[in-house]
């Protein structure tokens, strides 16, 4: 069975463009979740969808907004992007319904020059 | 709200030494308890769950962690390290109940270096 994908694995954009990120999970996962990691800020959970529905949102500005396909692939977008914004971007998907293993995929490493 | 703390960022030690890797929780609501590994420029790796029964679980690799609710602790423990072991070690919770069932709320991490 293929691990979860995330494209692209590097990106490199300039203050105030926007990025679309893209999370392809395990075949037969409906839910998927994604993470923020930064060496500041550690890990923190950005949003989930679950069956092309926005379920749970962390503490994120509007800038960061996602969105599920009914294949259950996931994007997300930050627009008008901030020095700040640098950092790995990591899905995570799982069964869904209720509490199932997540699991990650090797993350997108954004930089914002 | 959930919020949990590792209180070491990073631990040496030497290899076939013990180690332990220190983690509290707080939370308003009851949880699921997590230890996830992260080797460099890679993603994360589910290393052990507790989500109930026995207090004490087990890793396929010899790590193992116990939930301790009095304390609201859930340590991770291994009696002998190897080289391979050397990466960075995150402690989460997420609660349970179906609304915040992919929710994680991960610690700061603690390196574990496994020195030669």
């Amino acid at each position: 069975k293929a691990g979860v994908t995330q494209t692209p694995r590097y990106l490199i954009k300039t203050r105030g463009q926007q990025v679309t990120l893209s999370c392809s999970p395990i075949s037969g996962h409906r839910s998927v979740s994604w993470y923020q990691q930064t060496p500041g800020q550690g890990l923190q959970f950005l949003f989930e969808y679950f069956s092309e529905t926005q379920r749970n949102k962390g503490n994120f500005p509007g800038r960061f907004s996602g969105r599920q396909f009914s294949n259950s692939r996931s994007e997300m977008n930050v627009s008008t992007l901030e020095l700040g914004d640098s950092a790995l971007y990591l899905c995570a998907s799982s069964l869904g319904e209720d509490y199932n293993e997540q699991f990650f995929g090797p993350g997108t490493r954004l930089t914002v020059l | 709200a959930q919020s949990v703390t590792q209180l070491d960022s990073q631990v040496p030690v030497f290899e076939e030494a013990p180690v332990e890797l220190r983690c509290n929780y707080s939370s308003s609501v009851s949880v699921y308890l997590f230890w996830y590994v992260q080797y460099p420029n890679q993603g994360l790796q589910l290393l052990l769950k507790y989500l109930s029964g026995s207090t004490l679980v087990e890793s396929i690799n010899g790590f193992e962690a116990e939930f301790n609710k009095s304390q609201t602790s859930f340590h991770l423990r291994k009696p002998s390290v190897h080289i391979s072991d050397t990466a960075e070690y995150f402690c989460a919770v997420t609660p349970i109940g179906k609304a915040g069932a992919n929710n994680l709320f991960f610690g700061t991490g603690t390196r574990l270096t496994v020195i030669p």
